[in-house]
């Protein structure tokens, strides 16, 4: 079956450290993948994209590598700070030509000052 | 730019009513929009694309019927939740496709929490 897998726990990492965030997915092909930002009552804010053609991509503070032999993004924050406590969602495009987006369930980042 | 707009934030009916949430993109246009479904710590469930003019595209298991898209304009998206029943309570999101092409992000509304009594 189809399945995009995030780490259900809450991280819980010291302001400063970098924070690793994993996406993994089986029996999908993406041609891209994205990652949003989610607060509690809020809609998901957009923050990076990488194509499956891309090993990696950066914007300021932000890492995302996406691994397609092993079907795996990894999402990293460096240097945390309180503020980027929230839910960070990876989500799968490009599957059937379409523009619909696939979500994964999440993973809590609480970063402690 | 690229903001969206989601009206009502809350919303609190009783069984058997019918509920209508409004999806605005306020600098852009939007010729597709898609409706998602979130429960309590579980993913945005699609249910729909809507496509401005045209009928939407349901996901599987997704009542059309009960569940009612219209994308009457560019800037415009509305879901009508008909006869809603409590297992209809849920955060319900629109979403709006940014310059339209293939990868492009979405942009998110702050969704309404929708009771049902």
């Amino acid at each position: 079956s189809q399945k995009i897998e995030q780490n259900s726990e809450a991280l819980n990492i010291q302001e400063g450290k970098t924070a690793t965030l994993t996406c993994n997915y089986t029996n999908y092909s993406p041609a891209y993948l994205q990652w949003y930002r989610q607060d509690p009552g809020r809609g998901p804010v957009f923050l990076l994209l990488i194509r499956e053609n891309e090993k990696e991509k950066r914007k300021e503070r932000l890492k995302v590598t996406f691994d397609t032999t092993l079907k795996q993004s990894l999402f990293h924050i460096t240097a945390s700070q309180p503020a980027d406590s929230a839910t960070y969602l990876c989500a799968l495009g490009g599957m059937d030509s379409s523009y619909k987006l696939i979500f994964g369930s999440g993973t809590r980042l609480l970063v402690r000052p | 730019g690229a903001v969206v707009s989601q009206h009502p934030s809350r919303v609190i009916c009783k069984s058997g009513t019918s509920v209508k949430i409004e999806c605005r993109s306020l600098d852009f246009q939007a010729t597709t929009m898609f409706w998602y479904r979130q429960f309590p710590k579980q993913s945005l469930m699609l249910m729909a694309t809507s496509n401005e003019g045209s009928k939407a595209t349901y996901e599987q298991g997704v009542e059309k019927d009960k569940f009612l898209i219209n994308h009457a304009s560019l800037t415009l998206s509305t879901l009508t939740v008909t006869s809603a029943h409590p297992e209809d309570s849920s955060f319900y999101i629109c979403s709006a496709l940014g310059d339209g092409s293939y990868n492009s992000p979405l942009h998110f509304g702050n969704g309404t929490r929708l009771t049902v009594t």
